[in-house]
């Protein structure tokens, strides 16, 4: 148990469908990111939330929305996806954005048909 | 353009055998090089190396840095079958408050009984 959930571990939806994915962290971390990995790709950071506020956008398409009310929850709202954006999407949080080793939710499979 | 490089990209073994596995780099402002072992879905934490020369242990895992010729290494030793998974490497490059770990493709590691 990693002190990272995410839920769903599997999404399957059509383009025109809007979803969104969860992630909670019980570790008391202050920040949480959003990555994206795909078959024969380094993980890629989508998103970096400190103390609730959004410091990194990695040129996310808007079709990604994340959002984070509390430190200890993220989201990541999908609308009008594409059929590459199919991947395994996870979260991650540290103690401090700046210092600290990153640790890992089990991901969401998501499949965009 | 800051690069993560490791090798190889798969590998078969038998169990008992040991193995090295390798990242390089090529970051500005380097901080640190992290090991992460992903198994299924989450990426876990398995060690994070800031100065050279000096060996990280934990069981049959260790794993050095070398900052002048800009590599790691992470070796296995008495491989079992529950070692099977994706290694990946991320290096660290100064970034003021936040952390954009440059990652590699992963050595995906098979150990057969």
């Amino acid at each position: 148990e990693t002190g990272v959930t995410q839920t769903p571990r599997h999404l399957v939806m059509g383009m025109t469908n809007k979803k969104s994915l969860k992630c909670e962290q019980h570790l008391g971390h202050n920040a949480m990111y959003w990555y994206k990995q795909s078959a024969k790709k380094p993980l890629e950071l989508m998103f970096v939330y400190n103390f609730k506020e959004q410091t990194e956008n990695n040129s996310v398409p808007s079709r990604f929305s994340p959002e984070c009310p509390n430190s200890s929850h993220l989201f990541l709202h999908l609308h009008t996806l594409q059929p590459e954006d199919s991947a395994l999407y996870l979260c991650a949080s540290s103690q401090d954005p700046g210092v600290d080793t990153q640790y890992f939710g089990p991901g969401t499979r998501l499949t965009v048909l | 353009e800051d690069k993560v490089v490791q090798s190889p990209l798969s590998l078969v073994v038998h169990e008992g055998d040991t193995v090295t596995l390798n990242c390089s780099y090529e970051v500005t402002n380097f901080r640190s090089l992290l090991w992460y072992k992903q198994e299924k879905k989450a990426p876990t934490f398995l060690f994070m190396l800031t100065s050279s020369g000096i060996e990280k242990k934990s069981g049959r895992l260790s794993s050095i840095l070398d900052k002048k010729e800009l590599f790691s290494i992470l070796n296995i030793t008495a491989t079992q079958t529950g070692d099977s998974a994706i290694y990946l490497c991320a290096a660290d490059p100064y970034a003021g408050n936040n952390r954009k770990l440059i990652w590699g493709l992963g050595t995906s590691l098979a150990v057969n009984p």
